[in-house]
């Protein structure tokens, strides 16, 4: 089945500065690539997604590029503000078989953003 | 739009008496419903999949006997705990997709269980 890496467990940036969480995919047939950022005690909530036709997407402050040869892809948040700390989640999923929609998450980031 | 609640919020109970957890699609129909449970500081873990109408299909691992899953329509899952043991307590979170495709899925609040 998929296995999902993520890097870094932990991330400390200051204020303003940029952070960039990294995640590698085992599948090569999984084609959706969302992002989580999760709350202590909270839902993961989808911050931006990337499907494997597409090679970067961006969202105000908020980006994900995909590279499919190396099946690698990254979330870049710039302008880090105190309210961005949160653990992020990357995960990815593929259509077709049994594994139709299902999830594979990675292990976690727990980002900091000092004031 | 795209709203999944899940009831409890937070459940405590004793060793070996079963706790059930819904799932709802508030305002769409869920073909697919996936639950997760979430230990302290760790990810996600996918425990099963579930299609309305037809029996779960569970990841490895996870005891099918233990973890009862209903789908009875296109808005509500359950999950019963059965025999629930102190190992047992977690967070769990369901998600339901509209399509069952690689698309987004829409994640429920989640459910503190604790086991005492």
């Amino acid at each position: 089945g998929e296995n999902v890496e993520q890097h870094p467990s932990t991330l400390s940036v200051q204020e303003g500065d940029s952070a960039v969480i990294k995640c590698t995919y085992s599948d090569s047939a999984s084609n959706y690539f969302p992002w989580y950022k999760q709350e202590l005690g909270k839902r993961p909530q989808l911050i931006i997604d990337i499907r494997s036709n597409v090679g970067e997407k961006k969202d105000q402050r908020i980006a994900v590029t995909l590279n499919k040869t190396a099946k690698h892809f990254s979330l870049h948040i710039t302008e880090t503000q105190p309210e961005d700390s949160a653990v992020y989640f990357c995960a990815a999923s593929r259509a077709g078989g049994t594994s139709y929609g299902k999830l594979t998450f990675g292990q976690g980031t727990i980002l900091t953003v000092h004031p | 739009g795209a709203v999944v609640s899940q009831h409890p919020s937070r459940v405590i109970c004793k060793s070996g008496t079963s706790v059930k957890i819904e799932c709802r699609s508030l305002d769409f129909q869920a073909t697919t419903m996936f639950w997760y449970r979430q230990f302290p500081k760790q990810s996600l873990m996918l425990m099963a999949t579930s299609n309305e109408g037809s029996k779960a299909t569970y990841e490895q691992g996870v005891e099918k006997d233990k973890f009862l899953i209903n789908h009875a329509s296109l808005t509500l899952s359950t999950l019963t705990v059965t025999s629930a043991h102190p190992e047992d307590s977690s967070f769990y979170i369901c998600s339901a997709s509209a399509s069952g495709g690689p698309y987004e899925q829409y994640f429920g609040p989640g459910t503190r269980l604790t086991v005492t």
